[in-house]
């Protein structure tokens, strides 16, 4: 049982580029979460989903964009990449009243 | 706003003594809470959760905390530490079952051998 994996676990970008990540759950889980994680900061919600083909703003989202287009899916984007976007995301997912279930995580830098 | 607040950013216990991480939670009359531990360069793993009932919850490795309503806390306890329970802890509110999950800023727990 995979449970939340994401992909890639490790990325170096540049200033402007863009790139997605990408979750996936293997667990039937109806809500998906992404995450930024930074020093001192605990965990930020970027964005979530509550279902698929819906999309809700987190505490951060400006920069990103999500897409929730299968059950099982969920992708960020960041169309053009900043330095203060270097972070570590993780993405979730739970069913009601489970709690959320997390992947390893994305460790994400930005030159 | 919905807010998760962990007063203790690190904490320094000796192995063997008792422990209590604080979280005071902002939001709802009666929320969904969590308490998440982080080992170094992992995910997060739940220790444990309170939905209603018993405000004394019991998790996994010997930990438990308690809901006080009065008090908007949910305090994080273990009675005897151990060096592997160094870590990050972080306390969690969702204030519906299909509600947004918000995290505190965690707190850093050391153990002193």
């Amino acid at each position: 049982n995979a449970g939340v994996t994401q992909t890639p676990k490790f990325r170096v970008l540049k200033t402007g580029q863009s790139m997605t990540l990408l979750c996936a759950q293997d667990m039937n889980h109806e809500y998906m979460y992404w995450y930024r994680q930074d020093p001192g900061m605990g965990l930020r919600l970027i964005h979530y989903s509550v279902g698929e083909g819906t999309t809700a703003k987190g505490e951060v989202p400006d920069g990103y964009n999500v897409s929730r287009l299968k059950k099982q899916n969920f992708l960020l984007g960041l169309e053009s990449a900043a330095p203060s976007q270097t972070s570590v995301y993780f993405c979730a997912s739970s069913y009601p009243e489970s709690g959320a279930f997390f992947g390893q995580g994305t460790r994400l830098t930005v030159v | 706003a919905q807010s998760v607040t962990q007063p203790d950013i690190h904490i320094t216990v000796s192995e063997g003594a008792s422990l209590e991480l604080r979280c005071n939670y902002s939001y709802g009359a009666t929320p969904y809470l969590f308490w998440y531990v982080q080992s170094p360069g992992q995910g997060l793993q739940l220790l444990l959760k309170y939905f209603s009932g018993d405000t004394l919850v019991q998790g996994i490795k010997g930990f438990e905390a308690e809901f006080k309503r009065s008090q908007s806390s949910f305090n994080l306890r273990k009675p005897s530490v151990h060096w592997s329970d160094a870590a990050e802890y972080f306390c969690a509110e969702q204030y519906s079952s299909a509600s947004k999950i918000i995290f505190g800023s965690g707190t850093r727990l050391s153990i002193r051998p």
